[in-house]
């Protein structure tokens, strides 16, 4: 019954390294939204995307890009990975049709930098 | 969006139904509130929303004050797995705003006790 689907759990990259954090949801949503999490902080939004090939920054998106090149697929991309982006990273998507406009969330990425 | 203020934590006896506030006292006419919950170590989970009218589902029940300015989820028997974040958000939908952005506080963390 999984519905937003996170390619890694739990992930461990250097310093420097380009990375890549997938999410593909299958419920056919519009919107798709990349967060991060860190104790104190709460969830922050990072970037968001209402259309394929469409995106806006969020709250925090220096050091991070986005892509969405299908409207199930939203990727985070870490061009030069440094350990302050050592984070919980959630993806999440919502409709933007009529009735419920709530977020489904997907089990989130836990980054490590190094 | 309208600010949210809630408690910093709650503790209920399980099997006791669970009362979080949350106060939003500038409100917009068109702002839904919304309740989510983050348990340990997993993405937050959207409960209930609702517009000016009470509103109740298989998890919970959502009562909203006639001037809007507060709302209280009740959670009617907590049981141990509901121990958790509980983050209420207010937001518009629709027109500009049709993508459904939300930002999270700092949310209540509610400890359910045997």
């Amino acid at each position: 019954d999984v519905k937003v689907t996170q390619s890694s759990r739990y992930l461990v990259k250097r310093t420097g390294e380009k990375v890549f954090l997938e999410c593909v949801q299958d419920m056919d949503h519009e919107n798709m939204f990349w967060y991060r999490q860190d104790p104190g902080l709460g969830l922050r939004l990072i970037y968001f995307s209402y259309d394929v090939k469409m995106k806006e920054k969020g709250d925090i998106p220096e050091g991070y890009s986005v892509s969405r090149e299908k409207k199930e697929r939203f990727s985070l991309i870490l061009e030069s990975a440094s350990t302050n982006q050592t984070s919980m990273y959630l993806c999440a998507s919502s409709t933007s049709g009529q009735g419920d406009y709530g977020y489904t969330f997907g089990s989130g990425t836990r980054l490590t930098v190094v | 969006d309208a600010k949210t203020t809630q408690p910093t934590s709650m503790d209920c006896a399980e099997g006791r139904a669970a009362n979080l506030p949350c106060n939003h006292s500038t409100i917009s006419g068109n702002e839904y509130v919304y309740w989510y919950r983050q348990i340990h170590s997993q993405g937050p989970q959207y409960i209930i929303h609702g517009l000016k009218n009470n509103e109740t589902n298989e998890m919970a029940s959502l009562i909203i004050t006639e001037d809007r300015k507060s709302s209280t989820l009740i959670l009617p028997h907590a049981t141990l797995r509901d121990t958790a974040v509980y983050y209420c958000i207010v937001r518009a939908t629709g027109g500009s705003s049709n993508t459904g952005k939300l930002i999270f506080g700092q949310g209540t963390t509610l400890q359910v006790k045997p």
